[in-house]
């Protein structure tokens, strides 16, 4: 059983349009996280979900638009796409980020490959 | 804010050779975790440690982590060209809503 899946898996799009990808998580967990892979290899967090509700939104541009309609969910809608925008997209999930013993190792997907002409 | 630096960022090692990846963080935490990455894939977790001293071995690879020297490493024994990957190391930042800071990642590259 996939854990943490992601579609598509490649999008190839021109500049200017709009996109979705979306992530789904069967793990239980509370908690979900959209990061940006950029071609360098470098990983960057963008947003971060717990139980619905955004919490954490680092600094990426207003295009950038998560939604989560359930905890098992979070998805990532990117308007007016640009040639930067090219990149692996991640999504990921783990426990909730309490400051206990408990661990919160995330869980990746797959992975979808954006390409931006 | 918290701070992790990988060292090397790019290593190319002989089949059969040991070699050591180095993690350094700015700020207290006592939970690392080291993740691979094979090209054009996800990222896999290796390793959770969630303590001082704590050491996790699998196979050819060994995590380990010192808090007060604020450093992890990723020791590789005897390596194999299977061992071919990105590494990444995860820091707690323990504060604020980020709960995982990553490195810029090792990429590794196991030669004959």
């Amino acid at each position: 059983d996939t854990a943490v899946s992601q579609t598509p898996k490649y999008l190839v799009t021109q500049m200017g349009n709009d996109k979705s990808i979306k992530c789904e998580q069967n793990l239980g967990h509370d908690t979900m996280y959209w990061y940006k892979q950029d071609s360098k290899k470098f990983l960057k967090i963008m947003f971060s979900y717990n139980n619905k509700e955004l919490i954490i939104n680092e600094t990426v541009p207003n295009r950038f638009s998560p939604k989560s309609p359930d905890k098992a969910h979070l998805n990532l809608h990117i308007n007016s796409l640009e040639l930067g925008d090219s990149a692996v997209y991640f999504c990921a999930s783990s426990q909730a980020p309490w400051r206990g013993d408990l661990s919160y190792e995330q869980y990746f997907g797959p992975g979808t490959r954006l390409t931006v002409t | 804010e918290l701070k992790v630096e990988q060292n090397p960022l790019f290593l190319s090692m002989q089949e059969g050779k040991n070699y050591t990846i180095y993690c350094n963080y700015s700020t207290t935490s006592d939970r690392l975790y080291w993740y691979r990455q094979d090209p054009g894939k996800s990222l896999e977790s290796l390793f959770v440690l969630l303590s001082n001293g704590a050491v996790k071995q699998e196979g050819r690879l060994m995590a380990s982590l010192d808090t007060k020297a604020r450093l992890s490493t990723l020791h590789i024994t005897a390596a194999v060209h299977d061992l071919s990957a990105t590494y990444f190391c995860a820091v707690d930042a323990l504060s604020g809503n980020t709960p995982l800071v990553f490195g810029k990642g090792t990429r590794l590259s196991v030669i004959a």
